[in-house]
Formats: structure tokens, sequence, C-alpha cells
């Protein structure tokens, strides 16, 4: 069965911090994605990052960067400089060929100024 | 602009009352799905479809149904027989795995609150 575990239920930083939201997943598939989305209070999910099982190379997107490491099968996101508009829940989920996305539980990040 | 549309934005029912969510999409994608969200917990999947005329049971489909008679659209019925309704319920679409362009697309949400 297909599992995401993100461990981190809220985070706490102040402005400026680098914070790592870790996520570990579990799946038999060989091919997989895992995906980052942010959730604001608003509600809505916002699509973050898209990585394939194929593709371990790191990712950097301003002050955003992903780690992807099938050997310990973790991809942890981590934000560089912290601000107060980063504050959001965080998901990490995870869709293998049956095309269902699983989701973690989420960490909350709080960011104070 | 391509996207999924969720209404409405707020729901008050009352116990015992059926209600439905509306979800449609314009992005031409085969699949959708509906999931659960409370508070302070990740989603669950409730149903999803990947072809017009078909669906299947998620993780926590039992009080709910849907249909797909249309591929824009996939509404969700939350029904009497669900024990403790009261969540935010998303909507989301998706391209075939392994495309470029491979991703799901979320709705802004129903928050459904029994009064």
């Amino acid at each position: 069965a297909q599992k995401v575990t993100q461990a981190q239920t809220e985070i706490s930083v102040v402005e400026k911090e680098d914070v790592t939201l870790d996520c570990v997943y579990e799946t038999r598939d060989t091919t997989y994605y895992l995906f980052w989305y942010k959730q604001p209070p608003s509600g809505e999910l916002v699509f973050l990052i898209r990585r394939n099982s194929f593709d371990e190379q790191n990712e950097i997107s301003g002050r955003y960067s992903w780690n992807f490491q099938k050997s310990t099968s973790s991809f942890n996101f981590t934000i560089t400089a912290s601000q107060v508009v980063d504050s959001a829940v965080y998901f990490c989920a995870l869709s293998g060929l049956t095309d269902k996305l699983i989701f973690g539980t989420g960490t909350r990040l709080q960011v104070f100024p | 602009d391509g996207g999924i549309t969720q209404s409405p934005k707020y729901l008050f029912r009352k116990e015992g009352q059926n209600v439905t969510l509306s979800c449609e999409q314009n992005l031409n994608h085969d699949a959708m799905y509906w999931y659960r969200q409370d508070p302070g917990q990740g989603l669950r999947l409730i149903y999803y479809s990947q072809i017009v005329n078909d669906f299947q049971k998620g993780d926590i489909a039992e009080g709910y149904s849907v249909s797909r008679e249309k591929k824009e659209s996939f509404p969700l019925t939350v029904t009497s027989a669900q024990k403790n309704p009261t969540a935010f319920y998303l909507c989301a679409s998706s391209s075939p795995p392994g495309g470029k362009g491979y991703g799901y697309t979320f709705g802004s949400g129903t928050r459904l609150t029994v009064v």
C-alpha cells in the first residue's frame, strides 16, 4: 500500500530562518510521482512541485528547494530565509500508475515576524 | 482560463438531509476526484472517476455517492447516512500520468457544516 508520512505536525520559525519540512513515502511501484502543495488559510491547494521516481535531481526555485532521495524514500522541502507569507499548511503527496493521489497529514508552518 | 469550479463555497445542511456539491472542470481531464479534509488532518479520498460513466470508491466512501454522466462534471452527494459530514471538500482533476503536463488541479473547495 502507498503511504506518505509527514512527522512534523507544526513548525514555528522566525522570519529569515531556514526551515525544512520532511516527507517520507512508501510504495511498491517502480514508477511514481511525488508532489508538494501549499494550503494557505483560504483553503485552496497551490501546486509547488512534481517529481517522478526516475529523476533524483534536486531542484531549486527561488527560496524553495527540494531534496529527493530514493535510498531513504524521502522528499524533503526547504524554505530558505522564510517569510511571513510562507505561513501555511504544506502537504506532501504520492501517486503511482493507479493515478490516485495520496496525501500526508500535512505540516503547519508558522513564520513569525 | 482552464480550471475547476466548485460550488457553493459554503453550505449548511440540516441533519437528515442530502446535499449535493458541484464540481465542474474545463481542462478536458478524464480523471476527477473528491477529497475530504478535516481540521488538522490531511486529505482523504472519497471517490474518483477515471472515465465518464465509471467511478470507484476511495478510502472513505461510506455515506457519499457520485455520478459521472459528463466528462466536465463530477457532483458529490453527501447523504444522511454520512454520520459526520462537517468538513472541507475538495474536488480535483488530473491529466494521464506519465505525460509532461501530468498533475492535479484542485478547486477552491466547499465548506459543509451540519446545523
